[in-house]
């Protein structure tokens, strides 16, 4: 079954504002990462964040982890037209070093 | 330092021929993940190798499906006798050992007609 499902699957937002995106996840986790998907590339990492942090930050990227509600958020502030993608969340509950993805969220930056 | 290279970009085939997707992952690395993307959907786990031995295909389904990845070489991903719901976009991503974090390529479409 899908360890991650994020939400809401697709959000379009005028340039310059904040994106927010949550994922949530059903079984413990050690680390939580994001990725990024151009339309018909390959992912890109983006952030990892660990079970013991609760928030990071890097660039315009801001991630938060709540263990407790099993959730997580992506903050992409003062968005541009190059944020354009899908993101997804991944976390390695599954085990064995492999990453379980959550099904994304479409994001579209209107110039 | 090349990123992970997958080949070929697009593959065509016909239903009950063979697909053989390579996967060259980035120098260095000796951990390879086979994932498969149905549109507008996310990346759904097949396969985790490292040289010359399999370490989970938990995803892959028992039969038609098979992967390797050789001492020396790429990692194949080989689907025999394809089906219509075998298209999709394949992924793959390697790592360093001890890394929990994934490096992709740019993916082979496979289209069965």
């Amino acid at each position: 079954s899908q360890q991650g499902e994020e939400d809401p699957q697709a959000l379009s937002i005028q340039e310059g504002e904040n994106a927010t995106m949550n994922c949530s996840y059903k079984t413990s986790i050690n680390n939580l990462q994001w990725y990024r998907q151009n339309s018909g590339r390959g992912l890109v990492h983006l952030i990892l964040i660990r079970s013991n942090e609760r928030e990071k930050h890097s660039g315009r990227l801001r991630v938060t982890l709540d263990t407790s509600k099993k959730s997580s958020s992506l903050l992409i502030t003062a968005s541009r037209a190059a944020d354009t993608a899908s993101y997804f969340c991944a976390t390695d509950a599954g085990g064995n070093e492999k990453l379980t993805f959550g099904t994304g969220t479409r994001l579209t930056i209107i110039p | 330092n090349a990123g992970v290279m997958q080949n070929p970009r697009h593959l065509v085939r016909r239903r009950g021929q063979e697909a053989r997707l390579r996967c060259s992952p980035m120098k260095g690395h000796s951990h390879v993940y086979w994932y498969r993307q149905l549109p507008e959907e996310g990346l759904k786990f097949m396969v985790y190798l490292q040289k010359e031995n399999i370490i989970d295909e938990s995803g892959m389904p028992k039969e038609r499906f098979s992967a390797e990845f050789p001492k020396e070489g790429p990692s194949i991903l080989r689907i025999q006798q394809v089906v219509r719901g075998d298209s999709a976009a394949y992924f793959c991503a390697s790592s360093p050992r001890g890394s929990e974090k994934l490096f992709f390529g740019s993916g082979t479409q496979l289209s069965v007609l």
